[in-house]
């Protein structure tokens, strides 16, 4: 069955640290990727996605992540994390390889950030 | 720009009641997913509708049932509950397009608490 492995269950930096957090997929087919992340009492909130093309994409609020095929990752980064930062961020696969499949989460990151 | 919107946001239920819970998609979007999230977990996927029509069904209970109206809003009706049910539901909804990826965006969630 497809999972996915993130790497971190938790991650503490201080403000203006960088930020890479790790997500591996175990299919070998077609995927479209996903990160989310989940503020303190909110809901999942699309931060990128990955469909094809080129493999780093930018997502919103100074992320983005690269899909590197032959690894089966899709790592997570940010060049200076804010104390805003703070919250649980998921990774997900459909792989579907087209539209509609249900998606499959990683147990996600908790980052905290230091002010 | 409108989203998913689920009700009640709060529930909280004695051990063998039902519970209904509701899920408005973004407008136009024709898919609706639900997903169970338990305390410190990831996301599960439950079950998914594509006009009016299972798509997919995930690991939801026998007693959990749901369904999608001619309006797009799906209901998730829970029966027997038990205490293993507390949890976070998630509602997404995506637009169909032919094939081609889709993008989950997802509701608010109701917090579902069985006495």
């Amino acid at each position: 069955a497809q999972s996915v492995s993130q790497h971190n269950h938790h991650v503490i930096l201080s403000e203006a640290a960088s930020l890479e957090l790790g997500c591996n997929y175990s299919y070998g087919g077609t995927v479209n990727l996903f990160w989310y992340v989940q503020y303190p009492g909110q809901h999942l909130q699309l931060l990128l996605k990955y469909f094809s093309g080129d493999p780093l994409v930018k997502g919103i609020k100074g992320f983005e992540a690269e899909f590197i095929k032959s690894k089966f990752s899709f790592n997570l980064r940010k060049p200076s994390v804010q104390w805003s930062d703070t919250a649980e961020y998921f990774c997900a696969v459909n792989d579907n390889g087209g539209s509609q499949g249900n998606l499959i989460f990683g147990k996600g990151t908790k980052l905290s950030v230091k002010p | 720009a409108a989203g998913v919107i689920q009700s009640p946001r709060h529930l909280i239920k004695e051990k063998r009641e039902t519970a209904t819970l509701k899920c408005y998609p973004i407008p136009r979007h024709d898919t609706v997913y639900w997903y169970q999230q338990g305390p410190g977990q990831d996301p599960q996927f439950l079950i998914s509708f594509y006009e009016k029509m299972q798509s997919d069904k995930g690991s939801i209970p026998d007693r959990f049932s749901a369904q999608q109206f001619s309006d797009y809003h799906s209901e998730l009706n829970m029966s027997s509950l038990e205490l293993g049910d507390s949890a976070l539901y998630f509602c997404a909804s995506s637009l169909y397009s032919g094939g081609a990826p889709d993008t989950q965006y997802f509701g608010p969630g109701t917090r579902l608490t069985v006495l």
